[in-house]
């Protein structure tokens, strides 16, 4: 198992819906990260959280909105996606941004298709 | 351009067997270097972070090199188990100033046969 979880496993959503992904930690990690990875690609950069305040966005849709409620849990909300956005989405976290040799720990992913 | 680039794209071994994966980088400057395992439909699991003065490293059967000057470094898989059939991806970290980055490799395959 492991120590980033994340909720749900498989999501199957509309163009039009409107659904959220979460994501937990309990390491009290103060850096957590959304990726997101296309089959047989590596994991693509969303956005990183540094301290529940947002530091990197990189250049995502505003169909993707990032929130950071508390130093546990961060949410991806989805709204009006296209079928290009289907992939496995990744929560990461780490102890801070800053500290460069520490490791990214990684949730299971959230297997999104939108039809 | 900062780059990362992985070989074999994948490989098939036999279970008992040991096996070389290569990672080669061209990304400045450099931070550090990571590898990861994958398996399928998971997330990524760190497996090994070198830094500059770090030649080798392991973590059980998985031993990573790093030659800072030549920019290569090496996952060597000893006595090979079925579960370590995965994508093991090989990550660089840069840094300038506020800019930190992690460039990713594309992966090798590994298929561990009975």
């Amino acid at each position: 198992d492991t120590e980033v979880t994340q909720t749900p496993k498989h999501l199957v959503m509309g163009m039009t819906n409107k659904k959220s992904l979460k994501c937990e930690q309990h390491m009290g990690h103060r850096a957590m990260y959304w990726y997101k990875q296309k089959a047989k690609k590596p994991p693509e950069l969303m956005f990183v959280y540094s301290y529940e305040k947002l530091s990197i966005n990189e250049s995502v849709p505003s169909r993707f909105s990032p929130e950071c409620p508390n130093s546990s849990l961060l949410n991806l909300h989805l709204h009006a996606l296209q079928p290009e956005d289907s992939a496995l989405y990744l929560c990461a976290s780490s102890q801070g941004q800053g500290q460069s040799n520490q490791p990214q720990h990684f949730g299971d992913g959230t297997r999104l298709s939108i039809l | 351009k900062n780059q990362v680039e992985q070989s074999p794209q994948s490989l098939i071994i036999l279970e008992g067997k040991n096996c070389t994966l290569q990672c080669n980088y061209t990304v400045s400057p450099f931070s550090n270097l990571r590898w990861y395992k994958q398996d399928t439909g998971r997330g990524p699991v760190s497996l090994t972070i070198m830094t500059f003065s770090e030649n080798t490293k392991s973590n059980g059967r998985y031993t990573a090199t790093l030659d800072a000057d030549t920019k290569q470094s090496s996952l060597h898989i000893t006595a090979s188990q079925l579960s370590d059939s995965a994508s093991y991806i090989c990550v660089v970290r840069s840094y300038a100033g506020n800019n930190r980055k992690l460039i990713w490799g594309l992966g090798t395959s590994l298929g561990v046969n009975p």
